[in-house]
């Protein structure tokens, strides 16, 4: 089975500036692929980024960008410039590549990230 | 309409009573998942439908727990006799097909889920 570990509960940063969210998984699998959310108050889950993990160029989106350490099943979220906007819970979520049955996503526990003005 | 529609936004059930949740996928997305949130959590899976089969349902936490979605289209998922530790964020999510999510950079769209309260 997968699993889906972050670590922080709650991070806070200052508008403009950067920060970091970081997840580990476990899996045995060899493909497959890696996805942040963001769930603001309204519950509903947005994709910020998602990455394969056959590829070893990090995924980028704008001020979303992620460090894929496959060997140390290590997948982390930098935000560059943050905005008040950016207020939000953020989950890091795996699925496997099945070759049949559902894609069903594993998620982490969540982290709560707050962008003060 | 444009996205996954969930109904009812919120429901308060008594204990023992049974809830029908309801979810509107986007129009053509063959794929469609329930997720269970308990508060503080992040979602776990339930079940998973293609069209109107239902491919794996591994997740539903028992047999009070039922859903189906029987034109392929909306689906419902049902819980009997209510309990509280059924309290939970029920999301559900649609994707167009199955290759799509996995290779076309398509993803999986979420509601903003039917909050179930269980007195």
């Amino acid at each position: 089975a997968q699993t889906v570990t972050q670590s922080q509960p709650e991070m806070s940063v200052q508008e403009a500036e950067t920060v970091t969210l970081s997840c580990t998984y476990d899996t045995s699998e060899s493909n497959y692929y890696l996805f942040w959310y963001k769930q603001p108050p309204s519950r509903q889950m947005i994709l910020v980024i998602r990455q394969e993990a056959y590829k070893q160029q990090n995924a980028t989106e704008n001020r979303f960008s992620v460090n894929f350490q496959k060997a140390a099943k290590s997948f982390s979220l930098k935000i560059s410039d943050s905005q008040l906007g950016d207020t939000a819970m953020y989950f890091c979520a795996f699925m496997k590549q099945a070759q049949g049955g559902s894609e069903k996503l594993v998620f982490g526990k969540g982290m709560k990230l707050t962008v003060n003005p | 309409g444009a996205g996954v529609s969930q109904s009812p936004r919120y429901k308060v059930a008594k204990r023992g009573q049974d809830v029908a949740l309801r979810c509107d996928p986007i129009s053509g997305h063959v794929s469609l998942f329930w997720y269970q949130q308990a508060l503080g959590q992040g979602p776990e899976f339930l079940t998973y439908f293609q069209n109107e089969a239902q491919l794996d349902k591994s997740g539903l936490p028992s047999d009070r727990f039922f859903a189906e979605r029987p034109e392929g289209s909306v689906s419902t998922l049902k819980i009997q006799r209510t309990q509280q530790e059924d309290s939970a964020v029920y999301l559900c999510a649609s994707s167009l097909d199955r290759v799509r999510v996995l290779y076309s950079g398509n993803t999986i769209y979420f509601g903003e889920g039917s909050w179930l309260t269980v007195v």
